[in-house]
C-alpha cells in the first residue's frame, strides 16, 4: 500500500481557507485518495475521496494533479469546530483481499479565534 | 440508520482480566474492520470480516486477542489476560463492497489497563 507524507501540524484562523498537502509518491493505478477526519476521542470521519482532478462535496475540496503523486484537501472558510486531525490515505477502494486502511499520523489542524 | 455503535465507550480493567467489547456496524454492510489506536497515532488496522468470514488478521493481534462475528451482523472483540500495553482506542469500522468501498467507523471504546 502507497505511504503517504503530511505535515504534522497546521495553525489557521476562523474564515481563512485551508489547504492540507500529502504527498503520495508511490500511488498505484487503482488506488483512490481518500481524507479523513477525526476529533479527540471519536473514530476517524470520512470526509473525501477522488482518483483524478477535482472532487468537491458540501464539506471540502479535493485537488489531485496529473500525475497523482499527491493531492490537497481544501477546506474553505474554516470555523473553531474544525480543528481537528486530518489524514490522507490511499488504496484500491474497489475490493481486493482487504481494504484495511492504513493510517500515518495525520495532520493535526489548529484554528484559532 | 444511526450509524456504528460500539459498546462500552470505555472501560477499566486491572491487567490480568479479560475484556469483550462488541461493535454494531451499519445494518446493511457486509465488511466489518477493527482498528487499535494510540496516543498521538493514527489507527493500526487488527482484523476484518466479510460477513461471518474472519479474512485477515494483524500481527498485531496476538494470541490474547480474539474476535467474532456470528451471523455477520455484530462483532465482539475479547482481549483475554490484559496487559497494560492494550490501553488504548479500539475502533470498529463497517463498508458495503458492492461500490466503492467506504468505511465508516464508530465512536471506539477507550480502554485503560491498570
Amino acid at each position: 500500500l502507497a505511504k503517504t507524507t503530511q505535515p504534522i501540524s497546521m495553525d489557521s484562523y476562523e474564515g481563512q481557507e485551508v489547504n492540507i498537502t500529502c504527498s503520495h509518491n508511490n500511488i498505484a493505478t487503482n488506488d483512490y485518495i481518500t481524507w479523513y477526519q477525526q476529533f479527540p476521542s471519536q473514530g476517524p470521519r470520512f470526509i473525501i475521496q477522488g482518483y483524478k482532478t477535482k472532487v468537491t462535496n458540501e464539506v471540502a475540496s479535493l485537488f489531485i494533479p496529473a500525475d497523482r503523486k499527491s493531492s490537497t484537501l481544501s477546506l474553505p472558510r474554516v470555523s473553531l469546530s474544525d480543528t481537528a486531525v486530518y489524514y490522507c490515505l490511499v488504496g484500491d477502494v474497489y475490493g481486493g483481499a482487504t481494504n484495511k486502511l492504513i493510517f500515518g499520523t495525520g495532520t493535526l489542524l489548529a484554528v484559532q479565534p | 440508520d444511526t450509524g456504528v455503535s460500539q459498546d462500552p465507550r470505555h472501560k477499566i480493567t486491572k491487567r490480568g482480566q479479560n475484556v469483550t467489547f462488541r461493535c454494531d456496524p451499519i445494518s446493511e454492510h457486509n465488511r466489518l474492520y477493527w482498528y487499535r489506536q494510540t496516543l498521538g497515532q493514527g489507527p493500526e488496522f487488527l482484523t476484518y470480516f466479510q460477513n461471518e468470514a474472519q479474512l485477515e488478521k494483524s500481527r498485531l493481534l496476538s494470541d490474547r486477542f480474539s474476535a467474532e462475528r456470528p451471523k455477520g451482523s455484530f462483532s465482539t472483540l475479547e482481549i483475554q489476560r490484559t496487559e497494560q500495553g492494550d490501553s488504548a482506542m479500539y475502533l470498529c469500522a463497517s463498508s458495503w463492497t458492492r461500490d466503492r468501498e467506504t468505511q465508516y467507523f464508530g465512536p471506539g471504546t477507550r480502554l485503560l489497563v491498570l
